[in-house]
């Protein structure tokens, strides 16, 4: 059980375009997603919290309107890069928690390449 | 500030052989302290996870250790395989920050026959 789902697993797009990232947690309703970021050879670093039904709350740094976060549904979340450019090339990973013993799942993450 | 420190950074063993990773905190209080396994390219994968309160936990050829007087954990893997190459991230659950998890940079370790 607590399986995430995330996909795509793999995007390649121009600069100045959107991309939307899917996260949906299969066999339990998640009410937390989390949105990392992980640069090669480097620890997950934390974008956003989204909450089902509420704005997401972003970390210090992390740019809102860049990237959108939407949490519809029990078990959906996704995150959408804005126009985006080479920098935002990086390996994108969601989790989502469970109330009980403070589960946590990961999905397989998004490697973007902007070009 | 809270942080998570793991050692060695890069690891490399013979297939058959054993290892031990280690990490060491600051965090506290915590609720849990958990142990991933991170495949290149893949989302990290729950290997154990301990309370405060516990002192080892068992997954198959993973065993994990905690011990909260020196706050230090480790993951001692057996019979290593080549399919145990990745990364392994320490993880702690912040009691203080709410539900923040804090992620250490992680071990790699490279098995090789």
């Amino acid at each position: 059980g607590a399986v995430v789902s995330q996909h795509p697993s793999r995007v390649i797009c121009k600069s100045g375009t959107s991309v939307k990232i899917e996260c949906r947690s299969l066999d339990f309703q998640a009410t937390t997603m989390f949105w990392y970021r992980q640069f090669p050879k480097q620890s997950l670093m934390l974008m956003a919290t989204s909450n089902e039904g509420s704005k997401a709350t972003y970390e210090q740094g992390v740019e809102k309107d860049k990237f959108l976060i939407n949490h519809a549904s029990l078990t959906l979340s996704t995150l959408t890069v804005t126009s985006a450019h080479p920098e935002d090339s990086s390996f994108y990973i969601c989790s989502a928690s469970w109330p009980a013993d403070y589960g946590y799942t990961f999905g397989s993450g998004t490697r973007l390449t902007v070009v | 500030k809270n942080q998570v420190e793991q050692s060695p950074q890069s690891l490399i063993i013979l297939e058959g052989k054993n290892c031990t990773l280690q990490c060491n905190y600051t965090v506290s209080p915590f609720s849990n302290l958990r142990w991933y396994k991170q495949d290149t390219g893949r989302g990290p994968v729950s290997l154990t996870i301990m309370t405060f309160s516990e002192n080892t936990k068992s997954n198959g050829r993973y065993t994990a250790t905690l011990d909260a007087d020196t706050k230090q954990s480790s993951l001692h893997i057996t019979a290593s395989q080549l399919s145990d190459s990745a990364s392994y991230i320490c993880v702690l659950l912040s009691s203080q920050a709410g539900t923040a998890l804090i992620f250490g940079k992680g071990t790699t370790l490279s098995v090789s026959s």
